[in-house]
């Protein structure tokens, strides 16, 4: 009964490749969110959904896309990779209460060689 | 400008209490938290302040915020090797989702 999930748990792929990452979360929770952690343990958020609606797009290239099929789901489709996107994603969910606590996935540590 | 910063490492004793610190440069932020990861895991809410608040005690888990110095900390009682992990606090963007986080703490628990 895992609340945030992700597939797949790694990602090893080349240089000018596209890939998708998947992520569900089944809180029923309204907010899902990527973010990108680097090899310094640095946490940046890269986008967030409401209900199928961005709401937060950070800068990120336009190589990044979300895309959110229903509120359960929002998955990170990445287009011509390079070795700068190397880096472990996570998703995230929440709902709307007065403190927000966010539900992270396990991550997806994506290497680009 | 959005920079939350912590010391990068800290090492303690179990049984000993340890501190974490953070400084955020938001002063709007509604809420402060301190998030936890183990390795090769995700993020986990610890606890939570509300910023019209000064301290927060959860259990082992003791959070003072000094809204005047923007100063954050987390004092963690009898620490336990469990305890070992990255922390990481965060500071909430007013009337928004979005969470800036801190560059993390990680905290190793020696017997």
């Amino acid at each position: 009964d895992t609340a945030v999930s992700q597939t797949p748990k790694y990602l090893v792929t080349q240089m000018g490749n596209d890939k998708s990452i998947k992520c569900e979360q089944n809180l029923g929770h309204d907010t899902m969110y990527w973010y990108k952690q680097d090899s310094k343990k640095f946490l940046k958020i890269m986008f967030s959904y409401n209900n199928k609606e961005l709401i937060i797009n950070e800068t990120v290239p336009n190589r990044f896309s979300p895309k959110s099929p229903d509120k359960a789901h929002l998955n990170l489709h990445i287009n011509s990779l390079e070795l700068g996107d190397s880096a472990v994603y996570f998703c995230a969910s929440s709902q709307e209460t007065s403190y927000n606590e966010q539900f992270f996935g396990p991550g997806t540590r994506l290497t680009v060689l | 400008g959005e920079d939350v910063e912590q010391s990068l490492f800290l090492s303690v004793r179990e049984g000993d209490s340890s501190v974490i610190n953070c400084t955020y440069t938001d002063s709007s932020s509604t809420y402060l938290y301190w998030y936890k990861q183990e390795p090769g895991a995700g993020l986990q809410l610890l606890t939570y302040i509300f910023s019209n608040m000064d301290m927060k005690q959860d259990q082992r888990l003791t959070v003072l915020l000094n809204k005047k110095d923007k100063h954050l900390s987390l004092r963690i009682a009898d620490t336990q090797t469990g305890d070992s992990a990255i922390y990481f606090c965060a500071e909430s963007v007013y009337n928004t989702d979005k969470l800036i986080f801190g560059t993390g703490t990680r905290l190793q628990v020696f017997p």
